[in-house]
C-alpha cells in the first residue's frame, strides 16, 4: 500500500483547506480499513485530525470544532480532507496515513506530507 | 479524550547507550499503545504497536513494554540513526499522541 498526497501549500485565512490522498495497492473500500489524516503543527507534536472507515463512517477530533470533512472517493481510490475557516493556527504539515500490517488506528503507511501555510 | 504524557521531553545520550522513554496515559488503554520515530522532513515511521510488537523491519534493539497506563520504549544500544523524536500514540479510542521525546546525541 502506498499513499500519495496532493493539494495546495498555501491557503488564505477564512478559506477552505483541501487535500487529497491517492491510494495504491489496496481498494479504499476494502473491508476493515480506516483512512486517516494527521498533522504536525510547527514546533509541536502530532495531532490526529479525522478518519474515515471503508464504509464512509467518519470521526474527527473535537478540538477542530466541526470544521472537518473527510470523505472517500472509490471511483478514484482516494480520500480527502476539507478544513473550513482556516486561520494561521492551521499552518502545519498534513499527512494521510493508514494501517497495512498493523492494527486499526495505528499507522504503518504514511503519505509524504504536505506543508500547508495559511497566509494572505 | 485520552491524554498521553511522555517523559522526558529531551533525552541526551551517546551512541551505544541504552535509552528508556516513558509514556503515561490519563486512563487505562490496555495494550493499545504504539510508538513512532519522526525525523525532520520525513513522515513518521511506526516502531512498535500493541505495546510490544515491533513493526516490519524494525531492529530488535527496539522493545516496548507496559500495560494499562504506563508504557516504556527501550532502545538497548543506540545507533546514530536512532536519534530522532519519538511519539507514543493510543489506539484504544479516537487516536491521540503524546507530545514527543526528543532523543539527541550527547
Amino acid at each position: 500500500v502506498q499513499l500519495q498526497q496532493s493539494g495546495p501549500g498555501l491557503v488564505k485565512p477564512a478559506q477552505t483547506l483541501s487535500l487529497t490522498c491517492s491510494v495504491s495497492g489496496r481498494a479504499i473500500t476494502s473491508r476493515g480499513y480506516f483512512w486517516t489524516w494527521i498533522r504536525q503543527l510547527p514546533g509541536k507534536g502530532l495531532e490526529w485530525i479525522a478518519y474515515t472507515y471503508y464504509t464512509g463512517n467518519t470521526d474527527s477530533n473535537p478540538s477542530l470544532e466541526n470544521r472537518v470533512t473527510i470523505s472517500l472517493d472509490p471511483s478514484k481510490n482516494q480520500f480527502s480532507l476539507e478544513l473550513t475557516s482556516v486561520t494561521a493556527a492551521d499552518t502545519a504539515v498534513y499527512y494521510c496515513a493508514t494501517a497495512d500490517n498493523s492494527p486499526s488506528h495505528t499507522f504503518d503507511i504514511w503519505g509524504q506530507g504536505t506543508k500547508v501555510a495559511v497566509s494572505s | 479524550e485520552i491524554v498521553l504524557t511522555q517523559s522526558p521531553d529531551t533525552l541526551s545520550l551517546s551512541p551505544g547507550e541504552r535509552a528508556a522513554l516513558s509514556c503515561r496515559a490519563s486512563q487505562s488503554i490496555g495494550s493499545s499503545l504504539a510508538w513512532y520515530q519522526h525525523k525532520p522532513d520525513q513522515a513518521p515511521t511506526l516502531v512498535i504497536y500493541g505495546t510490544s510488537t515491533r513493526a516490519t523491519g524494525v531492529p530488535d534493539r527496539f522493545s516496548g513494554s507496559g500495560s494499562g497506563t504506563d508504557f516504556t520504549l527501550t532502545i538497548s544500544r543506540l545507533e546514530p540513526e536512532d536519534f530522532a523524536v519519538y511519539y507514543c500514540q493510543q489506539s484504544s479510542r479516537s487516536p491521540t499522541f503524546g507530545q514527543g521525546t526528543k532523543l539527541e546525541i550527547k
